[in-house]
């Protein structure tokens, strides 16, 4: 059965970092392409960025880039999102989640979502 | 530029059916999307892969209730004999090189 379990959120000061971990399972992440998405308080959904299987390409939406990385740790079927100068409409669920295929494409698996609370 | 548009909400009765509709920005019409269903309070939950054809490919789990259809530019749910687990947001959601989109999302409700 595949699984996406993500933790790592809480809550920070702006301009403040936080690293999101998305443990999988059931599956070998390393050999599907794999995003993150983001859901404000009342509002729809947003993504993020995707990296796709073995060459590991990735890319970003605007609101961001040059803030936030994603990676993966093969050894552990892990993802993580870097989030660095955090700002307070970065608040927010995450969701980690997993494509089809190793190539950019829609979403067949979600996480259950984790909360960043970004306020001082 | 890839855009997604939803209505914003849509009503039917218990038993009743609803169609969603998602239509795809100027010159992205063979674009395929794929649907997913939000319960309150719940995280996403993949519903179908729909194509340009109208072929689709369900999720895991996916009652028979639930189908898609194309026409277009545009991309439709249908949601029949439904039921009061059915109200949720959808959303629609679409992919290019180096992005994905999702629509605004619809938000059905099951009176």
């Amino acid at each position: 059965e595949v699984q996406l379990l993500e933790s790592g959120g809480g809550w920070v000061q702006p301009g403040g970092s936080l690293r999101l971990s998305c443990a999988a399972s059931g599956f070998t992440a390393s050999t599907y392409a794999m995003s993150w998405v983001r859901q404000a308080p009342g509002e729809g959904l947003e993504w993020l960025s995707s990296i796709s299987a073995s060459w590991g390409s990735s890319d970003y939406a605007n609101s961001v880039k040059g803030r936030f990385t994603m990676s993966r740790d093969y050894s552990k079927n892990t993802l993580y999102l870097q989030m660095n100068s955090l700002r307070a409409e970065d608040t927010a669920v995450y969701y980690c989640a997993k494509g089809p295929s190793g190539g950019w494409s829609y979403i067949d698996y979600w996480g259950q979502g984790i909360l960043v609370t970004v306020s001082s | 530029q890839l855009v997604l548009t939803q209505s914003p909400s849509a009503s039917a009765s218990l038993g009743a059916s609803v169609k969603l509709t998602c239509t795809l920005s100027s010159g992205h019409s063979a674009y395929a999307v794929a649907w997913h269903q939000q319960q309150p309070e719940k995280g996403p939950r993949y519903l179908m892969k729909l194509n340009n054809d109208g072929s689709h490919t369900k999720g895991d789990g996916i009652p028979d209730r639930f189908s898609g259809s194309s026409s277009g530019a545009e991309r439709y749910l249908t949601i029949s004999s439904l039921q009061s687990e059915d109200e949720a947001d959808y959303y629609c959601q679409t992919w290019g090189t180096g992005t994905i989109v999702f629509g605004g999302g619809t938000k059905v409700t099951v009176l």
